[in-house]
C-alpha cells in the first residue's frame, strides 16, 4: 500500500515566523512531488510542485526534496492569517502511460496575527 | 487557458437514489482524469482515474461507477446511494502522468 504520511497538526505560528511542514512517503520509486492548499470547504490549489532533489523556491514558499530519505518538505516564509489552511502533500509514481496521485491527510496550519 | 468545470456544487440525496456528477475541462486535448472523495475530516481518496475515452481504472470497490464518454468529459455515477457515500467529491485533471494536477470546485454530496 501506497503511503503518504504528514502531521495532522494543527501547526500554530505566529505572523512573519517560518512555517515548516513535512512529509513523508513510503513508494521509493515516485517521481513527483507537489503541495496543495485547501481552504476550508474549498477545493484543494497547486502551490509547489517538485521533481528533483534539493530545494525549490517560488516567493514565499520553498519546497525541499530528499529522495533517499523520502522526505518533501514545504517551508512559508513570513507567514500571513490568509495562510492559515489545509496543506496537502501529494506524491505521484508512474509508469507506462498511468498516474497514481497519492495525498496524504493534510497539517492544519494557524497562523495568529 | 484551460478551466475543469463541476457541477452541481452542492447536492442532497436520499438513500437509494442514483447519483451522476460531470466535469468537464476546456482548453486541453487528452487530458488524464480523476475522480477523488474527501470525507468529513479524512484525506483525499482517489475513485477513478481515466487516462483516454472509455479507459477507466478503479482505485476503490465500491458502489460507484465512473465513464469517460468524451475526451474532456468524466462523469461519477450511482445506482444507488447509501449515506458513506456523503462527502466532497473532487475532479482533476492533468496533461500528462507525472505533471501538475488542477481541481474543479467540487461537489458537496449529502446523502440522508
Amino acid at each position: 500500500q501506497k503511503e503518504v504520511e504528514q502531521n495532522s497538526g494543527p501547526l500554530s505560528v505566529p505572523e512573519g515566523a517560518i512555517a515548516s511542514l513535512n512529509c513523508t512517503y513510503s513508494d521509493r520509486v515516485s517521481q513527483s512531488f507537489f503541495w496543495y492548499r485547501q481552504y476550508s470547504g474549498k477545493s484543494p490549489e497547486l502551490i509547489m510542485s517538485i521533481y528533483s532533489n534539493g530545494d525549490k523556491e517560488d516567493g514565499r514558499f520553498t519546497a525541499q526534496l530528499n529522495k533517499a530519505s523520502q522526505y518533501v518538505s514545504l517551508l512559508i516564509r513570513d507567514s500571513q492569517p490568509s495562510d492559515s489552511a489545509t496543506y496537502l502533500c501529494a506524491v505521484m509514481n508512474y509508469g507506462g502511460s498511468q498516474g497514481n496521485l497519492i495525498f496524504g491527510k493534510g497539517t492544519k496550519l494557524s497562523v495568529k496575527p | 487557458s484551460q478551466t475543469i468545470h463541476q457541477w452541481p456544487a452542492t447536492l442532497v440525496q436520499p438513500v437509494g437514489s442514483p447519483l451522476s456528477l460531470e466535469c468537464t475541462v476546456e482548453g486541453t486535448s487528452n487530458p488524464n482524469l480523476y475522480w477523488y472523495r474527501q470525507a468529513a475530516g479524512r484525506g483525499l481518496q482517489l475513485l477513478f482515474y481515466s487516462v483516454g475515452i472509455g479507459q477507466i481504472s478503479s482505485e476503490v470497490p465500491q458502489n460507484l461507477s465512473a465513464s469517460r464518454p468524451q475526451d474532456r468529459q468524466f462523469i461519477l455515477s450511482s445506482k444507488k446511494l447509501l449515506l458513506s457515500d456523503s462527502g466532497f467529491y473532487l475532479c482533476a485533471w492533468n496533461t500528462s502522468p507525472g505533471t501538475e494536477a488542477f481541481f474543479g470546485q467540487g461537489t458537496r454530496l449529502t446523502v440522508v
